[in-house]
């Protein structure tokens, strides 16, 4: 299975930008990227994915590293309703039961 | 159009009961997977269902199981509640199995047990 790494905690003004990064360097070549968020008392909800070129959406930006072992996920304006913890998850069909595999996220934090 | 619907929101249990939850998916959703979510362990894969099968299972015991009906919706169950079952139960539904074809996951916001 492809392991990440992510940030445990980002923190950002509102109104900016916000890159989180996430390292998958163990990814095979036909793996998708996906990104889920977990708002505060809800249920992991999908923000973007993709596999070689970078992915735009109403949510967010998913930049992929040349080599893939590497992306960025970029909400271009921070809102307080941003505030959740970001999944990177480098293979949605990566577990060896057909699962989704969630590490530990990054807490991203908005601040007014 | 509807989310996916889980009931209920909350549960109180006493150790040692037995405790069911329900998951309906997305309409014409046809996968359905169950996680644990605990702040020691985060989220955890417990099974899927696909066309009423159990097509995959995760690492726990047998006193947890569950079933899908003709209509996709499911529904989990835990027997001999332990202490350690606490947590937030979440259900996730895809038009595909296993969340192929890139289909992606619709979670619920889930059943939160308590077991005292």
């Amino acid at each position: 299975d492809a392991k990440t790494t992510q940030p445990n905690s980002m923190e950002s003004n509102e109104e900016e930008p916000v890159h989180l990064p996430c390292n998958h360097s163990t990814i095979s070549g036909t793996d998708y990227i996906h990104w889920y968020r977990q708002l505060p008392s809800q249920g992991p909800e999908y923000v973007i994915h993709g596999l070689t070129s970078n992915v735009n959406n109403r949510m967010a930006s998913l930049a992929i590293a040349e080599d893939r072992k590497s992306s960025t996920l970029i909400l271009h304006r921070a809102t307080l309703r941003d505030a959740a913890v970001y999944y990177c998850i480098p293979n949605l069909y990566g577990g060896s039961q057909g699962n989704l595999i969630f590490g530990k996220g990054t807490k991203l934090s908005v601040k007014p | 159009k509807a989310g996916v619907t889980q009931t209920p929101r909350y549960l109180i249990k006493t150790r040692g009961q037995q405790v069911t939850l329900s998951c309906s998916p997305i309409s014409g959703h046809r996968s359905v997977s169950w996680y644990q979510q605990t702040p020691g362990q985060g989220l955890q894969f417990l099974f899927e269902y696909f066309s009423e099968t159990q097509r995959n299972k995760g690492n726990f015991p047998g006193r947890f199981s569950g079933r899908q009906f003709s209509n996709s919706r499911s529904e989990m169950n835990v027997s001999t509640l332990e202490l350690g079952d606490s947590a937030l139960y979440l259900c996730a539904s895809s038009p595909g199995r296993g969340g192929r074809l890139n289909y992606g996951y619709t979670f619920g916001s889930g059943t939160r047990l308590t077991v005292v």
